[in-house]
């Protein structure tokens, strides 16, 4: 099966700026999953959708970030404006039904800001 | 704060000897996953092992669980050069208004010398 597919791979924006990531999960995957890892420190979960409804946006910063997953199944991620502190890579993952089940990661978007 | 945490933060080890990481957590879980992340890349699922169950194997993995100490453990028998990468814990517990329900150690980065 395919997995996780997310573009861009790379990008470099300067502060203040927009950007946009997007996620196409497994087919068939019920729950969808973003996540924002630092270098040197583990993956932080900014929302998890289940179909197309929030499970959990707890530490997503919604003042800047924003989130969508259209008809319940690819999903875009939004920054703006962007900060410094945002840079980090931003990984997509899947789960079949919800997180009692593995996730699937795609190799996520490296996010730079200048 | 990060519910699961790593231990050790990195260790380096001779091939063909075992290798041990260590999570521990605060609160009550449904569930503890353990992943593998080489360089640039995502997360790859290894093992998901449930609040009831006390020892999972998969291969050359096994992983205990103790929900009384609330940790967690990996072990790596005969390591092979290809088990470079970091490992991560994660653990899926009950839903805090200030905390997201799924939460990711900072991980122990793990080096097998030829």
């Amino acid at each position: 099966e395919a997995g996780v597919a997310q573009s861009p791979r790379y990008k470099i924006i300067e502060k203040r700026q927009s950007v946009a990531f997007w996620c196409n999960p497994i087919s068939g995957h019920a729950t969808l999953y973003w996540y924002q890892q630092i270098l040197g420190q583990g993956p932080k979960l900014l929302i998890q959708f289940q179909n197309n409804g929030v499970v959990d946006d707890s530490q997503l910063p919604k003042d800047r970030f924003s989130a969508e997953r259209l008809k319940g199944v690819d999903s875009t991620l939004k920054i703006q404006p962007a900060k410094l502190e945002d840079s980090a890579v931003y990984l997509c993952a899947s789960s079949a039904t919800d997180s009692n089940q593995p996730q699937h990661f795609g190799d996520g978007t490296r996010l730079s800001i200048l | 704060s990060q519910q699961g945490e790593e231990d050790p933060q990195a260790l380096s080890i001779q091939e063909g000897e075992n290798a041990t990481m260590n999570c521990s957590y605060k609160t009550s879980i449904n569930n503890l996953q353990w992943y593998r992340q080489n360089s640039g890349r995502g997360l790859v699922h290894l093992i998901l092992i449930r609040s009831n169950e006390r020892e999972k194997h998969s291969g050359r993995l096994r992983v205990t669980l103790d929900t009384s100490k609330k940790s967690s453990s990996l072990l790596i028998t005969a390591s092979r050069a290809a088990d470079t990468a970091s490992y991560f814990c994660a653990t899926d517990g009950a839903m805090y208004s200030s905390a997201s329900k799924i939460i990711f150690g900072s991980g122990t980065r793990l080096s097998i010398r030829p």
